[in-house]
């Protein structure tokens, strides 16, 4: 069965430190994957896509099917990057049907 | 453009009422999906609408959830009779055509935060 797991609920660093928010899936076609975030306050939006192979707010998440994983990665942690970080799985086919992780919250502490 | 609009932003209701969230996705867009979003179970897809009709309801929890979408521009989500486990923040969502890159990204709205007492 198609299924996205975000095994931290909460991830709480320092400004500045590194940080990697997990993500695995389990999907037996092609996967498309994307994260998505939802900063206090605003909408849920998308952060980034594995087909586009973006930066993102210093952002970047590289899938590797051998894991079937799709961590999303930032070198340095910003305060303004506290949020809700969803990590998504797109069905194939002529859907944009998604499928969401239960979430990770990222909290920068200064 | 306002994006998606949802009404109303927040809903406290008694136990066995009905309860009716609204939802304008974004014009032109072809998807429109309802998500539920609690601490437990994160963000999960109930139902979503390619061309106003409903492709996947498979994440309707139960019989007391129905939605419908008239046209192009307005969508409802109903519980009836409600219960204090559905108090959660519904999400609506839409997207364009399937296929092509960007087109697919979702929008959603600000969400109803439901609270059934």
């Amino acid at each position: 069965a198609q299924r996205v797991t975000q095994p931290e609920k909460l991830l709480s660093v320092f400004k500045g430190a590194p940080v990697e928010l997990k993500c695995n899936y389990s999907y037996s076609g092609s996967p498309e994957l994307f994260w998505y975030v939802q900063y206090s306050r605003q909408r849920l939006q998308l952060l980034l896509r594995h087909i586009s192979r973006e930066s993102i707010k210093g952002f970047t998440a590289d899938l590797n099917k051998g894991e079937t994983s799709f961590h999303l990665k930032k070198p340095f942690a910003q305060e303004e990057d506290s949020a809700m970080y969803y990590c998504a799985l797109k069905f194939g086919g002529a859907t944009n049907k998604l499928i969401f992780g239960t979430g990770t919250l990222l909290a920068v502490q200064p | 453009d306002a994006g998606v609009i949802q009404s109303p932003r927040h809903e406290v209701t008694e136990m066995g009422q009905e309860v009716t969230l609204r939802c304008k996705p974004i014009s032109g867009h072809d998807y429109l999906f309802w998500y539920r979003q609690t601490m437990m179970r994160g963000l999960e897809l109930l139902i979503y609408f390619n061309n106003n009709v409903p492709i996947d309801d498979s994440g309707m929890p139960e019989d007391r959830f129905s939605a419908k979408m008239p046209n192009a521009s307005f969508s409802t989500l109903k519980i009836q009779p409600s219960e204090p486990r559905d108090s959660a923040v519904y999400f609506c969502a839409s997207s364009g055509a399937s296929g092509g890159v960007g087109t697919d990204t979702q929008y959603f709205g600000p969400g109803t935060r439901l609270t059934v007492l």
